[in-house]
């Protein structure tokens, strides 16, 4: 069964910095890795989708790499805002398992402050 | 075009009763996969729908229940509720089975069971 880890559980930063959120999975064998933003009391929104074929993907201050082999992807936050602000979920869609079945990990509750 | 809409946003029921959570999927997807994500928790999923059939199944007893209407709308029922049945439940839609597609989430419907 996979299974996913999100590392750390909650981070504090000053804005303006640059900081790495972590992600690693039990069973490389899966179809593509997903980012996802997630506010208080709120749904999901997808920040960044990577192939299981690809090894990165940018999109503005964001960017998420997919290492296979060792299980783990990162989102890196370039020059934070207070409006970063909110929990970051990873999910990995797995090969052997339903379509449309994604893993999740818990989150990093992330806080930048003015 | 209109995004993953969920109904009610809240609501409140007693142990042992019946609720009804309905989802109007993304323009043009016909694919609908339902998730529970308790306080604190990623989410997981329970069941994916695709051409108005359960198309594969979490680790969620039978008393969770679900239907697509020919619309690619979807409700998730829940009988004889417990406690622990109070979380957030999301819906996301997807176009197709191939899971090296994006999953769009709506903003839930946060259940309380008193």
């Amino acid at each position: 069964k996979q299974e996913v880890t999100q590392i750390p559980a909650a981070l504090s930063v000053p804005e303006g910095e640059n900081l790495v959120l972590n992600c690693s999975f039990t069973d490389s064998a899966i179809y593509n890795l997903q980012w996802f933003r997630q506010d208080p009391g709120k749904g999901l929104t997808s920040l960044l989708l990577i192939q299981s074929s690809q090894r990165e993907q940018t999109s503005g201050r964001l960017n998420a790499s997919l290492d296979k082999s060792s299980g783990r992807s990162t989102l890196y936050i370039a020059a934070s805002q207070p409006g970063d602000s909110a929990t970051y979920l990873c999910a990995a869609a797995d090969r052997g398992s339903t379509l449309g079945r994604l893993y999740f990990g818990r989150g990093t509750q992330l806080t930048v402050w003015p | 075009e209109t995004g993953v809409t969920q109904s009610p946003t809240h609501l409140i029921k007693t142990r042992g009763q019946q609720v009804t959570l309905r989802c109007s999927s993304q323009s043009g997807h016909n694919t609908v996969s339902w998730y529970q994500q308790a306080l604190g928790q990623g989410p997981q999923f329970i069941f994916q729908y695709y051409r108005e059939e359960e198309n594969g199944r979490g680790n969620f007893p039978p008393r969770f229940s679900g239907l697509q209407f020919p619309n690619y709308s979807s409700e998730l029922n829940v009988n004889a509720l417990e406690l622990d049945d109070s979380a957030l439940y999301l819906c996301a839609s997807s176009l197709g089975t191939a899971n090296t597609g994006e999953l769009f989430f709506g903003e839930g419907s946060r259940l309380t069971v008193l």
